[in-house]
């Protein structure tokens, strides 16, 4: 199976911008998590989604967002994009039919954001 | 409030050493308690989980509520395992992981 991919790899924007980042998840997963990875901040939860629906979420500004379409793709956007917003966002797959049991996420290679 | 602590950001050891590496966690309920490993260009993957009880790789890990500890251990460590290892705790009954910062192992010939 292919694994996870995220698109596009690298990306630079400048402060005001808004960014649209992509996430294929493995053929069959239906859950799709977001995550940022910073030196500052380590690697932090943003948004869990299954079945094209928000199901988990994690401690950041409503200027991030994400959504999930029907084939499990999921696209995370984040608006009046800061400084600090520069940072590497993973995304992870996994099966997930039940969200009360473990289910193991798989990763992808991740999108390296700048901002100017 | 969920925290994850790794108060090593870099163990440096020879092939042949045992190796462990730290993780301390605060959490009032229940939690689950995860190892993750990323080796140089490769992607972050789950190395194991405590609730499993395995030893991965040569890796185990046991669950210390007294002292709300999680830390990963091996006897013989090899040069295969140096990689970036995150210690990360979920509560129980759902998955919304908290990382720690990740401790940088580098096994030396």
């Amino acid at each position: 199976k292919a694994g996870v991919t995220q698109t596009p790899r690298y990306l630079i924007k400048t402060r005001g911008q808004q960014v649209t980042l992509s996430c294929s998840p493995i053929s069959g997963h239906r859950s799709v998590s977001w995550y940022q990875q910073t030196p500052g901040q380590g690697l932090q939860f943003l948004f869990e989604y299954f079945s094209e629906t928000q199901r988990n979420k994690g401690n950041f500004p409503g200027r991030f967002s994400g959504r999930q379409f029907s084939n499990s793709r999921s696209e995370m956007n984040v608006s009046t994009l800061e400084l600090g917003d520069s940072a590497l966002y993973l995304c992870a797959s996994s099966l997930a039919g039940d969200p009360k049991a473990f289910n193991e996420q798989f990763f992808g290679p991740g999108t390296r954001l700048t901002v100017l | 409030a969920q925290r994850v602590t790794q108060p090593e950001k870099l163990l440096s050891v020879f092939k042949g050493a045992p190796v462990e590496l730290k993780c301390n966690y605060s959490y009032s309920g229940s939690p689950e308690l995860f190892w993750y490993v990323q080796y140089s260009r490769q992607r972050l993957q789950l190395l194991l989980r405590h609730i499993s009880r395995e030893s991965i790789k040569g890796f185990t890990a046991d669950l210390n509520k007294g002292e709300t500890s999680f830390h990963l251990k091996k006897p013989f460590a090899q040069e295969e395992d140096s990689a970036m290892y995150y210690c990360a705790l979920s509560p129980g009954g759902s998955y919304i992981p908290t990382f720690g910062r990740g401790t940088s192992l580098i096994v030396h010939p």
